[in-house]
């Protein structure tokens, strides 16, 4: 069947560096996205893997292993504004789109 | 460039009542996509268009819900009759590439109460 796994909530301190961590197991595998989405807000692109490695934009990194069915999201100099859930999506054989729950990030001064 | 359009933003509905949804995506995006989130959860696919047609509507709740893409560009999204359970956000989305390989752009979302 298809699942996704991310933690539901995390909590970080301004200035640090978190990772979060998402697990799927679906029937096939297209590519990962990630999220973000503000309270009350819709969600934004964040990244996109399709080959295993690690990629970074800025501030954010997203990195992907296929053969684990592992991807995890990397936020570094955190910043009150990183506060948001973090959706992981996976884009399967037929191409669909298989979202997680989402992972709330609280950011603490 | 102007972004997904969606309206109204809020609606309250009482159970057994028929409500719509409206979205206009990006110009030129052929793909669009109707999301229900719950609070706290994924957004789960309703309905995903290509162009006017549908591409994937097998978590559309048939008996209440229906989409229509008029002229491949805007859509409604209808709910008749309302039930509890379907208070949620429903998110329009929008994308350029038709193989979910792409990034979707989401409008704001309209927030439905049902009560």
């Amino acid at each position: 069947g298809q699942n996704i796994d991310q933690p539901t909530e995390m909590t970080a301190t301004e200035g640090a560096i978190v990772q979060i961590n998402c697990t799927y197991q679906t029937s096939g595998f297209n590519g990962l996205f990630w999220y973000q989405q503000h309270a009350g807000e819709a969600p934004t692109f964040l990244s996109y893997n399709v080959l295993d490695g690690l990629e970074e934009k800025g501030r954010f990194s997203s990195f992907l292993s296929r053969s684990k069915g592992y991807s995890y999201l990397l936020l570094k100099e955190l910043q009150m504004k990183d506060s948001a859930s973090y959706l992981c999506a996976v884009n399967e054989d037929n191409y669909q789109l298989i979202w997680g729950a989402g992972t709330k990030l609280i950011i603490k001064p | 460039e102007a972004g997904v359009a969606q309206s109204p933003r809020y609606k309250i509905i009482e159970k057994r009542q028929s409500v719509a949804f409206w979205c206009n995506p990006i110009s030129g995006h052929a793909t669009l996509y109707w999301y229900q989130q719950i609070l706290g959860q994924g957004p789960k696919l309703l309905i995903q268009f290509q162009n006017n047609g549908v591409v994937d509507d097998s978590q559309l709740p048939k008996d209440r819900f229906s989409a229509e893409r008029l002229k491949g560009v805007d859509s409604t999204l209808k709910i008749q009759p309302a039930k509890l359970e379907d208070s949620a956000v429903y998110l329009c989305a929008s994308s350029l590439v038709q193989t979910n390989t792409g990034e979707l752009f989401f409008g704001e979302g309209s927030r439905l109460t049902v009560l």
